[in-house]
C-alpha cells in the first residue's frame, strides 16, 4: 500500500514568489493534516481536513497560506507571497479515523531566499 | 510558549547503551502521549504511545515511562543499535487528537 506522498521534495524560491505544495494521502483516508517544522523547532499543526472540509485551521499562520482539498482526495498548500520566515519542512499526514494513527509523508523542504 | 518541552536536543550513545529522552508537558488536558521516530528523508512515524492510566509501556527495546503527577514522560531505548539513529519527537494530545510536538532529539548510536 502506498504511503502519503508529497511533491515537491524540495523547493527554493525567492521572497515574494508563490509556491504550491501537494499532498496525496493514503487512499481512503478522510482525514488530512498539514504541519510545519521550522529548523530546530517543534513540528507545528497548520490545519486539518475531513474529506474536503476544513475541520480545524487554527494553526494557519496568516492569510498568505491557502489550503485546499477539492474532491476530498489530494490537498494543496499555497503560500503567496512567500516570506523568509516561511522556510521550513512542511509535512502532510493522513488518518483513517479522526483519532486514529496519523501517517506522515516525507515532507517538502521549502527555502525562501 | 512551548507546551511540550523535550530534552536533550542531541544524544550520542554507544552501541548497546541506553538512550533516554525526556519530555515535560503543561496542559493537564493531554491524555495521549506518543513518540515518533524520524529517519532522514522520511516523515515521522509513530513508534510507541501511552495513556496516563499506566506508568510504563514496553514494546521490544522501547519503553515509555510516565509520571502523571510530575507531568513528565520519557523514552528509554535499551541495547541501542546504530539503526536506532534518528530524530525522536515526543508529543501530547487531548480531545482534539492533534498532537503537540516537542522540538525533537537527534540520536546517534555509534557502532
Amino acid at each position: 500500500e502506498a504511503g502519503v506522498t508529497q511533491f515537491p521534495s524540495h523547493s527554493v524560491i525567492e521572497k515574494g514568489q508563490t509556491v504550491t505544495l501537494r499532498c496525496d494521502p493514503i487512499s481512503g483516508h478522510d482525514n488530512l493534516y498539514w504541519y510545519r517544522r521550522v529548523m530546530g523547532k517543534e513540528i507545528k499543526f497548520l490545519l486539518h481536513f475531513v474529506k474536503e472540509s476544513k475541520q480545524d485551521e487554527s494553526g494557519m499562520p496568516n492569510n498568505r497560506f491557502l489550503a485546499e482539498r477539492t474532491g476530498g482526495t489530494y490537498s494543496t498548500l499555497k503560500v503567496q507571497p512567500a516570506e523568509l520566515e516561511d522556510s521550513g519542512v512542511y509535512f502532510c499526514a493522513s488518518s483513517l479515523l479522526l483519532a486514529g494513527e496519523q501517517f506522515f509523508g516525507p515532507g517538502t523542504r521549502l527555502t525562501v531566499l | 510558549q512551548q507546551q511540550v518541552k523535550q530534552s536533550p536536543q542531541s544524544l550520542i550513545v554507544q552501541k548497546g547503551g541506553i538512550s533516554i529522552i525526556n519530555c515535560a508537558y503543561e496542559n493537564t488536558a493531554f491524555d495521549y502521549f506518543p513518540w515518533y521516530q524520524q529517519f532522514p528523508g522520511k516523515g515521522p512515524a509513530l513508534l510507541i504511545a501511552i495513556r496516563p492510566d499506566v506508568s510504563e509501556k514496553k514494546e521490544g527495546r522501547f519503553t515509555i515511562s510516565f509520571n502523571k503527577s510530575a507531568k513528565q514522560f520519557s523514552l528509554h531505548i535499551m541495547d541501542s543499535q546504530p539503526g536506532d539513529s534518528a530524530t525522536y519527537f515526543c508529543a501530547a494530545s487531548g480531545g482534539s487528537y492533534i498532537p503537540t510536538f516537542g522540538r525533537g532529539t537527534s540520536l546517534i548510536v555509534h557502532p
